[in-house]
């Protein structure tokens, strides 16, 4: 049984057309991710959330944004997609305690046209 | 964060032991060794956790040295099915929940 679940598996838009990418997890986690990670490269962190405490990289682009509107459910929202923002996009939680590991879901493949 | 060093790339055959070998020479006291593979188009998954000595479970075994500055990540009879990316991550999991992903390493198992 999937614990992290993104939806949808693939995502096409269009340049400068808003995105929104879905993560839910049934792990009760307290502590979400969401990554990009573009060919033959590292997952790259965007953000993260400690329960309801939003975490930014500084290097992550205005053009990100995420909600966590409950503990089950993350969103990564692109305001205006551009060309280089297309890559997958994982999500992962993690119990915020000793030695956990993280739990990644599927990704979500994002093409912008 | 204690920063990670591996090999790009390995290769090997179908039944051979692989090692890959990280090394992280700034490793703090309280800093936790975990692996993950990941396959094309999949996220990566959880291989083995480790803080010192070794550690095995039934897909791999971790060895850390007494300085802890490097760990070495060993595959038993490899298949074609472990062609992957293996991560090499050092992390305190009590403080800062940043988790950065190094450049892993790309293992391809030949037949």
């Amino acid at each position: 049984d999937a614990m992290v679940i993104q939806n949808p598996r693939y995502q096409v838009t269009q340049f400068g057309k808003p995105v929104t990418l879905s993560c839910s997890q049934t792990l009760n986690h307290n502590v979400m991710y969401w990554y990009q990670q573009k060919s033959s490269q590292a997952p790259k962190l965007l953000f993260h959330y400690y329960d309801k405490d939003f975490n930014n990289e500084a290097d992550t682009p205005d053009n990100f944004q995420s909600r966590r509107p409950n503990t089950s459910f993350c969103f990564l929202d692109i305001r205006s997609p551009g060309l280089g923002d297309a890559a997958m996009y994982l999500c992962a939680t993690r119990q915020g305690d000793a030695n956990e590991k993280l739990f990644f879901g599927s990704g979500t493949q994002l093409s912008v046209l | 964060l204690a920063k990670t060093t591996q090999p790009i790339s390995m290769d090997s055959y179908e039944g051979q032991e692989v090692n890959i070998t990280c090394s992280h020479n700034n490793i703090a006291t309280n800093d936790y060794i975990t692996w993950y593979q990941q396959f094309p188009s999949q996220g990566p998954r959880f291989i083995i956790q480790g803080y010192k000595t070794k550690v095995t479970n039934e897909v791999a075994s971790l060895f850390i040295p007494a300085d802890r500055k490097s760990s070495t990540l060993s595959l038993p009879r490899v298949s074609l099915s472990d062609t992957a990316v293996y991560y090499c991550l050092v992390d305190y999991p009590l403080g800062n929940d940043k988790i950065i992903f190094g450049k892993g390493t790309r293992l391809h198992i030949l037949p």
